[in-house]
């Protein structure tokens, strides 16, 4: 059962253009999303998050939309560059208490390789 | 600069080896995840730890254990290695509480090969 879903697995964009890479879940508990970037040979790291009560978080080139009666979030790099090209992984998470200890759901990721 | 490190960035063992993989936190997280990902399943929590001794299965543990006898060191173990456990196995860690809780942070990866 796939909670957290990429339905794309590659995105081919121009250097200078927007790349906008999609997300959807269906876990209605999910309140706080983040997006993972992960190079080749190397640990994903942070690039940006949202939480529930946010419909928009941005960050440099980098903005996350989210839609939550849709279950959606977006990710805009806005200009792409070809050092972008890479993994990027969404996830989410249920409100951090009880047990849930801050566990992340990831999708499957998308390859973006952005061309010069 | 927060830093996980990992044992080993390659390694290639036998069917049937019991195998371990180390994973080291500066940062003095309480919580301690490790997860494995393989093309088009993205990653997949096999075990986290919240707290010292403390462990709780993920959505894959059959195959695997974990240890965590100091706050800094989350060990996974394959007790008997097996061919579809070749993988990249990562580790991370987040702090407990409120935000923070939310963001993890990953060491570089061990790529696992089982032969």
């Amino acid at each position: 059962d796939q909670q957290v879903k990429q339905n794309s697995p590659s995105l081919s964009v121009q250097e200078g253009r927007i790349s906008i890479l999609n997300c959807d879940y269906t876990n209605s508990m999910f309140d706080y999303f983040l997006w993972y970037k992960k190079y080749p040979a190397e640990g994903p790291t942070f690039l940006i998050s949202i939480s529930s009560i946010k419909d928009k978080n941005e960050d440099g080139r980098f903005t996350v939309f989210l839609n939550k009666s849709a279950k959606h979030l977006s990710l805009h790099i806005v200009p792409s560059q070809p050092g972008d090209s890479a993994v990027y992984f969404c996830a989410a998470s249920a409100r951090a208490g009880g047990t849930s200890y801050g566990k992340l759901t990831f999708g499957q990721g998308t390859i973006l390789t952005v061309h010069p | 600069d927060v830093k996980v490190t990992q044992s080993s960035r390659y390694l290639v063992k036998r069917t049937g080896e019991k195998v371990f993989l180390e994973c080291v936190q500066d940062m003095d997280h309480e919580n301690m995840f490790w997860y494995r990902q393989d093309p088009g399943l993205g990653l997949r929590l096999i075990y986290f730890s919240y707290d010292v001794k403390m462990k709780e299965k993920g959505d894959i543990p059959e195959g695997y254990s974990v240890s965590r006898e100091k706050k800094e060191r989350f060990s996974l173990i394959l007790e008997s290695a097996s061919t579809n456990q070749t993988s990249m196995y990562l580790c991370a860690s987040s702090l407990f509480g409120a935000q923070g809780a939310y963001t993890q942070y990953f060491g570089p990866g061990t790529r696992l090969t089982v032969l």
